[in-house]
């Protein structure tokens, strides 16, 4: 079956801007969940979706937040960009829970922010 | 504060030796980790994982050890192959879900 489908894949914006980022999760798995990885920081853990409702939050600013639709795609949204938000944003799908079980990876959304 | 670490960013081993890549954690009330491999370009893919209450557990070429006396978590890769490159992520649950820093491991013949 397909895998975890992120869109889009690359992209560019400015400071002050602000971007959406879908993920489509495995057919059947009702859990997705965000991460940011960056050189500095590593993988960081942003928020988890499961049927629509925020289950589990990172530590990150308001100005991240997501949303999960009746068909289990996600979207992020990022706004008020920053220069410290570029980064590689990585979706994760999981039937039934999370984290635990496999999580499997998108091969993710890389924003560049300038 | 909370935090995963690794003893080494980067790790080269011979084709056919055993890998051994280590992990610190420092919350005491984590109960789930878990360990993932991510090949450059690609998303992380997860590997094992194992429960705190359990010291050890086995899957294909691959052992993760936990010890939680000195928090610290292993992940053991038997006959280390040239497709084990990659860097090596741990990830501890205790509440939050963190992510280490990342061990690049690099097989050489």
């Amino acid at each position: 079956k397909a895998g975890v489908t992120q869109t889009p894949r690359y992209l560019i914006k400015t400071r002050g801007q602000q971007v959406t980022l879908s993920c489509s999760p495995i057919s059947g798995h009702r859990s997705v969940s965000w991460y940011q990885q960056t050189p500095g920081q590593g993988l960081q853990f942003l928020f988890e979706y499961f049927s629509e409702t925020q289950r589990n939050k990172g530590n990150f600013p308001g100005r991240f937040s997501g949303r999960q639709f009746s068909n289990s795609r996600s979207e992020m949204n990022v706004s008020t960009l920053e220069l410290g938000d570029s980064a590689l944003y990585l979706c994760a799908s999981s039937f039934p829970g999370f984290p635990e079980g496999e999580l499997f990876f998108g091969e993710g959304s890389r924003l560049t922010v300038l | 504060g909370e935090s995963v670490g690794l003893h080494l960013p980067t790790l080269s081993v011979q084709e056919g030796d055993n890998s051994i890549i280590n992990c610190a954690y420092s919350n005491s009330a984590s109960d789930y980790f878990i360990w993932y491999k991510q090949e450059s370009g690609k998303g992380p893919q997860f590997i094992i994982d194992i429960r705190s209450n359990m010291d050890k557990r086995q899957g294909q070429r691959v052992t993760v050890l936990l010890n939680k006396t000195v928090k610290h978590l292993s992940l053991q890769i038997a006959a280390t192959q040239p497709g084990d490159s990659a860097v090596y992520f741990c990830a501890e649950m205790g509440g939050k879900l963190i992510f280490g820093t990342g061990t690049r491991l690099q097989v050489f013949p």
